[in-house]
């Protein structure tokens, strides 16, 4: 993987499902994975920061999960509520580099 | 000030006009970014200012996109004679800087200007 990918594109969860999503990125370089939120209208806001093989970072009902050597985070929400509703976006923080490689996100949408 | 402020919140210009886009980041914040999102797109990377260092212009889509950074404060993002494909949202980040604080800390974003060429 070169760049930064995330699936699915978009997914439908119904309020009060549990649901998950990828991230995957180059393994080779590796420095921090980030998260953010991005609801319409506002500024993506930061997750979670993440730098350790195996980490598990956790707000909320929202936690993350992190393999560095297969070049893979997930993203899990349990208990979806509509105020979930956003797009999730992951970047890449390469060992030598000084900016983020965004994916294309996916964008969560909660029914009530 | 306390959070990444943008303006104008949305632009609309006709074909041919210039615009500036302007970004006040947080104080004491030495790195500074441009992206952009266009529809169905993800964050593309534009420009990268860190302190007093010559900018990182290498995400520049064209010779019509400049940005300059005064004081190592305010930034301003001119497009030149704009086109159609520059419609999107841009989006100004700054950070503490320095790989381990981008790296550790992350972006604090602005809420983005949506800029519209008509």
């Amino acid at each position: 993987i070169l760049n930064v990918e995330q699936s699915p594109q978009s997914l439908h969860v119904q309020e009060g499902d549990s649901t998950n999503f990828t991230c995957s990125f180059p393994s080779s370089n590796f420095y921090a994975l980030h998260w953010y939120r991005w609801e319409t209208a506002k500024s993506p806001e930061a997750l979670f920061v993440m730098t350790l093989n195996g980490d598990e970072k956790k707000k909320g009902r929202i936690s993350a999960t992190l393999n560095t050597k297969e070049g893979y985070s997930y993203l899990y929400i349990k208990g979806s509520q509509p105020e979930d509703s956003a797009t999730y976006l992951c970047a890449f923080f390469r060992s030598n580099d000084y900016k983020l490689s965004f994916g294309a996100g996916t964008t969560v949408t909660v029914r009530a | 000030g306390a959070g990444v402020s943008q303006s104008p919140s949305n632009k609309v210009t006709e074909k041919g006009k210039d615009v500036e886009l302007r970004c006040d980041p947080i104080s004491g914040h030495t790195a500074l970014y441009w992206y952009r999102q266009s529809l169905g797109q993800g964050l593309e990377f534009l420009i990268y200012f860190q302190g007093n260092s010559a900018p990182d212009k290498s995400g520049l889509p064209s010779d019509r996109f400049s940005a300059e950074r005064t004081g190592g404060s305010v930034s301003t993002l001119t497009i030149q004679r704009t086109q159609q494909e520059d419609s999107a949202v841009y989006l100004c980040a700054s950070s503490l800087g320095g790989q381990g604080g981008t790296a550790n800390y992350g972006y604090t974003f602005g809420s983005g200007t949506r800029l519209t060429v008509v």
